[in-house]
């Protein structure tokens, strides 16, 4: 089945802690994408991949890192995690970088950090 | 800069009635236009898109909406919604973006919650 997965699904986490959000799809998308979801502001891009080894700033890139290492993975890692990146985060891709594309959205990750 | 605003952020209506889901866009350059919806628990899946041509699209779910251009707008309508239609609703648009590719401009959302 084609998907986008995520992992973990649910982390409660304290501030400063390390973690990482997985994201994997097996469609061979050349575009990923990080968004997070916060209540009244819709969806707002993080981080985004053109292909391997290509990666640049949505609009809210502070706090977070990624790597596109392989075409099919784009972790998410917040080095230093605070309150303030409580949120609902998904991953996406598509299958080319045109205007007009699709995007395939995970089920999200739901991170509080306390 | 482009932005998409969502008219209602919560619509509450009866199974069976009509519904519209208001969205309108600012632009100063052609867009690309898009519905999203989020079933509880779940990822967001295309409902339907606005690309080129015929300016009334039809969607999954028998959902359809409307382009207008002079209006700046793309509202999302039903005929007769049912119980499962229960959701947030996502307009978006595609914007020219540096580098030669386009990135997806969400709205706030707009939760339709159909009651029996």
């Amino acid at each position: 089945e084609a998907q986008v997965t995520q992992n973990p699904r649910y982390l409660i986490t304290v501030t400063g802690k390390k973690l990482t959000v997985t994201c994997s799809q097996n469609m061979n998308h050349e575009y990923m994408s990080w968004y997070r979801q916060d209540p009244g502001l819709g969806l707002r891009q993080i981080y985004y991949s053109m292909n391997v080894e290509v990666t640049d700033k949505g609009d809210v890139p502070e706090g977070y890192k990624v790597s596109r290492k392989e075409k099919r993975n784009f972790p998410l890692i917040l080095e230093s995690p605070s309150p303030n990146q409580t949120s609902l985060y998904f991953c996406a891709s598509s299958p080319a970088l045109g205007s007009g594309e699709t995007q395939y959205f995970g089920p999200g990750t739901r991170l509080l950090v306390l | 800069a482009q932005s998409v605003t969502q008219l209602d952020s919560q619509v509450p209506v009866f199974e069976e009635a009509p519904v519209e889901l208001r969205c309108n866009y600012s632009s100063s350059v052609s867009v690309y236009l898009f519905w999203y919806v989020q079933y509880p628990n779940q990822g967001l899946q295309l409902l339907l898109k606005y690309l080129s041509g015929s300016t009334l699209v039809k969607g999954i779910n028998g959902f359809e909406a409307e382009f207008n251009k002079s209006q700046t707008s793309f509202h999302l309508r039903k005929p007769s919604v049912h119980i499962s239609d229960t959701a947030e609703y996502f307009c978006a648009v595609s914007a020219p973006f540096s580098g030669g590719y386009n990135k997806l401009i969400f709205g706030a959302g707009t939760r339709l919650a159909v009651h029996p």
